[in-house]
């Protein structure tokens, strides 16, 4: 199962939006409504941002959101902000059952 | 409060095993599954496995199979990872999280596991 490719890099300014893409197969982002989005801040575990596309989890700004078009998911993140520097996963359930992870992007804000 | 606390950091030599645990506490450990996830130095985050917390019922990453057995003991709510014949490119952080559906809501401290000859 090959990782799901994201940009390495995405940067903004303070209070801009920003998207990062996340692009797999018809095997995994495709097929199922299942891709969630992480957070990892330096030397940290990561922390689930989203699920199920465009579910936030409890006590998550709602500044982040998803979307899914075909075999690429999105999160956007808007008025962003100097804490949301950090890198970005994708991850998504397989036709295999298992799941996968995204290469990872580091937003930086400038 | 929900934890998920792990064990030390490890320094193993190619071909040996290494066993890592994650001990939860602050919900009722059966009524969640564990997700296990690694990560190399300075790279992206690769997942592991699935064990249910359950009946212990599992999933691997292909590129382990064979290798690694995830397992639980559910009289101390405790998770654990056996990784067999390690290899150089098996060092990284192995972190094991909650998980519930699609929700991965917490996530152990982390554990390095090093691997030099």
């Amino acid at each position: 199962q090959s990782a799901l490719t994201q940009p390495a890099s995405v940067s903004g300014s303070p209070g801009q939006s920003i998207t990062v893409s996340c692009t797999g197969t018809s095997s995994d982002i495709g097929g199922y409504n299942y891709v969630s989005w992480f957070q990892q801040h330096p030397g940290k575990a990561p922390k689930l941002i989203l699920y199920e596309v465009s579910n936030r989890p409890s006590g998550v700004s709602n500044r982040f959101s998803g979307s899914k078009s075909g075999n690429t998911a999105s999160l956007t993140i808007s008025g962003l902000q100097a804490e949301d520097e950090a890198d970005y996963y994708c991850s998504s359930y397989t036709s295999s059952i298992t799941r996968v992870f995204g290469t990872g992007t580091k937003v930086t804000v400038i | 409060q929900v934890q998920l606390v792990q064990s030390g950091a490890e320094l193993k030599k190619p071909g040996a095993s290494v066993k890592v645990s994650c001990k939860a506490s602050g919900y009722t450990f059966t009524n969640y599954g564990i997700y296990w996830v690694r990560q190399a130095p300075g790279q992206g985050l690769e997942w592991v496995g699935w064990i249910s917390g359950y009946n212990g019922h599992t999933n691997y990453a292909q590129k382990l199979q064979g290798r690694v057995t995830l397992t639980t003991d559910t009289s101390t709510s405790t998770a654990y990872m056996d990784l067999r014949s390690l290899r150089s490119d098996d060092t990284a952080v192995y972190y094991c999280a909650r998980v519930l559906g699609e929700l991965l809501d917490f996530w152990g401290q982390g554990t390095l596991v090093a691997i030099s000859s």
